[in-house]
């Protein structure tokens, strides 16, 4: 029962340099996400994917692509990655996206992607 | 803008002591609201949520928090820490904002000495 799966564990990367973060999931879940946590900083939205062919903008988007590849994958794609990308990525899934009130669907998160920009 | 506060940013207790996190939201509406927890080196987990009914929700492993709407608030408690409670705690809001998602708080760090 894997749940959501997120590779690499972990990666450095120097300034400038690309890379793509891979998140799958095998719940079934329509709506997926992209956080990432710092110190101090709690939990912030980068993108989200409410359903499959559809992607958003989150509180942190600058600097990020995602791709929705199919109902279980979401991609996160940093181009050019700077120093303040350094954090860990966790990637979550949830049945329905959390826009409606009536949903108390909480997240399933991923086991994170700790990246490091040197 | 909506956000989440949790008061406390590290909390030391020694086992069999009682725990209260606090949590506050600034939303005038209708919310979700959700405790999660990350052990260390681990993901965020599902500690417990309230949707409607009874403020007062209990989760798993001996969690349970009041919802108290006047006061904006949903504190975490737990009557007896043990030394395997040591984790981050994640206050969540879900106020059905255009983005449509989770409002994390900045986190309460526990630390439960044996």
């Amino acid at each position: 029962n894997a749940g959501v799966t997120q590779t690499p564990k972990f990666q450095v990367l120097k300034t400038g340099q690309s890379m793509t973060l891979q998140c799958a999931q095998d719940m079934n879940h329509n709506s997926m996400y992209w956080y990432r946590q710092d110190p101090g900083m709690g939990l912030r939205l980068i993108y989200y994917s409410a359903s499959e062919g559809t992607t958003d903008k989150g509180e942190v988007p600058n600097g990020y692509n995602v791709s929705r590849l199919n109902k279980r994958e979401f991609s996160l794609r940093l181009e050019s990655a700077a120093p303040s990308q350094t954090s860990v990525y966790f990637c979550a899934s949830s049945p329905r996206h959390l826009g409606g009130l009536w949903d108390n669907s909480p997240l399933h998160f991923g086991n994170g992607t700790r990246l490091t920009v040197t | 803008a909506q956000s989440v506060s949790q008061h406390n940013h590290h909390v030391i207790l020694s086992e069999a002591a009682s725990l209260e996190l606090g949590c506050n939201y600034s939303y005038g509406g209708t919310v979700n609201l959700f405790w999660y927890v990350q052990y260390p080196g681990q993901h965020l987990q599902l500690l417990l949520k309230y949707f409607s009914g009874d403020p007062l929700v209990k989760g798993i492993k001996g969690f349970e928090a009041e919802f108290i709407k006047s006061k904006f608030s949903f504190n975490l408690r737990k009557p007896s820490v043990q030394w395997s409670d040591t984790a981050e705690y994640f206050c969540a809001v879900n106020a059905g904002g255009s983005q449509g998602n989770l409002i994390f708080g900045k986190g309460t760090k526990l630390s439960v000495k044996p």
